[in-house]
């Protein structure tokens, strides 16, 4: 079973600042981990994912996370925070068989000017 | 046209109606999903079919009916539904691969509201 926490339902930060959103999870069995953004009336797209190979993955829109298993984290940062970044962000962990994706509660990221 | 639509983009009904949810993947998925985003609560999924098969049902009450007819569609028949039903309905496709690497894709959803 999986399971994911993300810590901080909204999360604000000023305009150039850096972006930090936590994620950990609990996983029985080696993690696929993603990150989702979700803007105001539309669906979810796919930011970036870890399934194996470098623990640093970039993604889109100069996010990147890094997983590290010994903490069970796949904290998701962006070193320059944009207005357009405002939104709400979903992590996500999978196992290794079946389809089945385990959400986090979602964090949203508020940018100030 | 890309990736995954639905239609209607909008729904208010009212609790004695029938209607029904579409979704279109244009992206040679073979699997696909059904979720519910309601405020305050993650992401809940409902349905999974895979090649066409039901391969997930998560407890989901039958005023909820899934039909999948052939890879690329997917339709929510909704019937005598509740207030509390009222929330986002995303789909979402995959290539259905095994061994944990699938991603899985979403559609715009279907703000559904029920009065």
């Amino acid at each position: 079973a999986q399971s994911v926490t993300q810590l901080g339902s909204h999360v604000s930060v000023s305009e150039g600042a850096l972006v930090l959103l936590r994620c950990n999870y609990s996983s029985s069995v080696p993690p696929y981990l993603f990150w989702y953004v979700q803007y105001p009336n539309q669906g979810l797209q796919l930011l970036l994912k870890y399934t194996t190979g470098a623990t640093l993955v970039k993604g889109i829109n100069g996010f990147e996370a890094e997983f590290k298993k010994s903490e069970t984290s796949f904290h998701l940062t962006k070193p320059s925070a944009h207005m357009s970044d405002a939104a709400e962000y979903f992590c996500a962990v999978r196992g290794n068989a079946g389809n089945m994706l385990t959400f986090g509660g979602g964090t949203r990221l508020m940018v100030k000017p | 046209e890309t990736g995954v639509t639905q239609t209607p983009r909008h729904l208010v009904m009212g609790m004695t109606n029938k209607k029904s949810l579409k979704c279109e993947q244009h992206l040679g998925h073979n699997a696909m999903y059904w979720y519910k985003q309601s405020a305050k609560k993650p992401l809940e999924l409902m349905f999974v079919y895979n090649f066409k098969e039901q391969t997930e049902n998560n407890s989901v009450p039958s005023r909820f009916s899934p039909e999948c007819p052939n890879s690329s569609h997917l339709f929510l028949h909704l019937h005598t539904l509740q207030p509390e039903d009222s929330a986002l309905y995303l789909c979402a496709s995959s290539q259905g691969l095994p061994g944990g690497t699938d991603t899985q894709y979403f559609g715009p959803g279907t703000r559904l509201t029920v009065l």
